[in-house]
């Protein structure tokens, strides 16, 4: 499969804990990106990472990306209740694919 | 506001009976796509449009099809759904499809489809 592999499935932590979700992946891409889907709607770009850049900020996200050993992280600091969602890396290279999605829930 | 509009946001429809699900776009994005997202898992890419170029997936069923009859406006066509089509429909656009920095997707609420 060429998807884009997530850990942890599922995570749940407390407000104000930061969130750490890893994607991994196996052919050569672009650009990477960050998307949020909250139950039962569409998705939200969160962030994109080009493949010669290694972080990126935006807010409360932090994303770096590794392509020698074809990884990414997604940060989410001080997380909040409405930060609860599925997220997805996606990955563009010669195809479009998402990641198996990491389900964040966050314990008010 | 610009956005990717879904219509229906549900719909139930019987074994075997054609169903068509809209997607329209006020983005004037060049490239729309369709997507199967099933229970927790994450979403499919079946096809995608690069203007009015077709590109479909290769393991995509025969049973989906689309259409594009302008920048606006891209169908899903399930010929014959089978139980095994319930999912939801997730149409999404983007400026650019080449892989650079425009390949952001801005994706649509998605249409729930119930096979009966």
């Amino acid at each position: 499969s060429q998807q884009g592999e997530e850990d942890p499935q599922a995570l749940s932590i407390q407000e104000g804990e930061n969130a750490t979700m890893n994607c991994s992946y196996k052919t050569s891409i672009n650009n990477l990106q960050w998307y949020r889907q909250n139950s039962g709607r569409g998705l939200v770009h969160l962030i994109l990472i080009r493949s010669n850049e290694r972080e990126k900020h935006s807010g409360r996200l932090r994303v770096t990306l590794d392509t020698s050993k074809k990884s990414s992280s997604l940060l989410i600091t001080a997380s909040r209740a409405a930060d609860t969602a599925s997220y997805f890396c996606a990955l563009q290279g010669n195809q479009f694919y998402f990641g198996t999605g990491t389900s964040l829930t966050v314990i008010p | 506001d610009a956005m990717v509009i879904q219509n229906p946001r549900y719909q139930v429809t019987q074994f075997g009976k054609p169903v068509t699900l809209s997607c329209s776009q006020t983005l004037n994005h060049n490239v729309m796509y369709w997507y199967q997202q099933k229970s927790s898992q994450a979403p499919k890419l079946l096809f995608h449009y690069y203007d009015k170029d077709f590109n479909n997936e290769a393991d995509t069923p025969d049973n989906f099809q689309s259409r594009r009859p302008n920048t606006s406006f891209c169908f899903l066509d399930i010929r014959s759904p089978g139980l095994g089509d319930a999912a939801m429909y997730l149409c999404a656009t983007s400026p650019d499809g080449a892989g650079g920095s425009t390949d952001t997707q801005y994706f649509g609420p998605g249409t729930r489809l119930t096979v009966l």
